[in-house]
């Protein structure tokens, strides 16, 4: 059974870093693309990074691109998201989502359950 | 930037055929998917590459393009289909984008 537990998240100020993590199990990790999609509070879904299986291709979104930074690491099942000069518009819960292949692209087959971002002083 | 539009609400009544639509410029060019995400749940994707539905998926369940738009069809809607659901598409450009999303209410 794929399971991606994502954590990480909590209230950080203004300006602020913050690290997210997406376990991942039941599925070999570094066959597949991974992602991270972001919702904020009572808004619709905005796709913000995605990674290829073997991490050598790197996606952003324009309105997170040299601010985060998304890696991982194979060897733990491992998915990151390195957040940083945050602001209030990244008040969001932030999903890890699986790619059906290897390469990025397409959509996504399996999500997380999410874990929430609060930017706030 | 590429763009998705959905109508942000749709209304059918139990056992109907509800459609839900999707319009891109060039959509029909690219594949298309569809998720649906009930309150204070993950999304679930339910239709892939235009018209695949994954195991699990009840075939009430379909998905269809016409030139720039993509369609969701559910047929004998029931309350518990009641949810958003949102398309998702893949453009060189802008690369992953969602819909707005739409609110299906089962009256």
């Amino acid at each position: 059974e794929v399971q991606l537990l994502e954590s990480g998240g909590g209230l950080v100020q203004p300006g602020g870093s913050l690290r997210l993590s997406c376990a991942a199990s039941g599925f070999t990790f570094d066959n597949y693309a991974m992602n991270w999609v972001r919702q904020a509070p009572g808004k619709g879904l905005e796709w913000v990074s995605a990674i290829s299986g073997s991490g050598s291709k790197t996606y952003y979104a324009d309105s997170v691109k040299g601010r985060f930074t998304i890696s991982r690491d194979n060897s733990k099942n491992t998915l990151y998201l390195q957040m940083n000069s945050l602001g209030a518009e990244d008040t969001a819960v932030y999903y890890c989502a699986k790619g059906p292949y290897s390469g990025t692209g397409d959509y996504f087959d399996y999500w997380g359950q999410g874990t929430l971002v609060t930017v706030s002083s | 930037s590429y763009e998705l539009t959905q109508p942000p609400s749709v209304s059918v009544s139990p056992g109907q055929t509800a459609s839900i639509t999707c319009s891109g410029d060039k959509l029909g060019d690219k594949y298309a998917c569809w998720y649906q995400q009930k309150p204070g749940q993950s999304p679930l994707l339910v239709i892939y590459q235009d018209t695949k539905r994954p195991s699990g998926i009840p075939e009430r369940f379909s998905g269809s393009t016409s030139g720039n738009t993509a369609t969701l069809t559910i047929s004998g809607t029931q309350a518990l289909d009641e949810a958003d659901y949102y398309c998702q598409a893949w453009d060189s450009g802008t690369y992953l984008v969602f819909g707005g999303g739409t609110k299906l209410t089962v009256l």
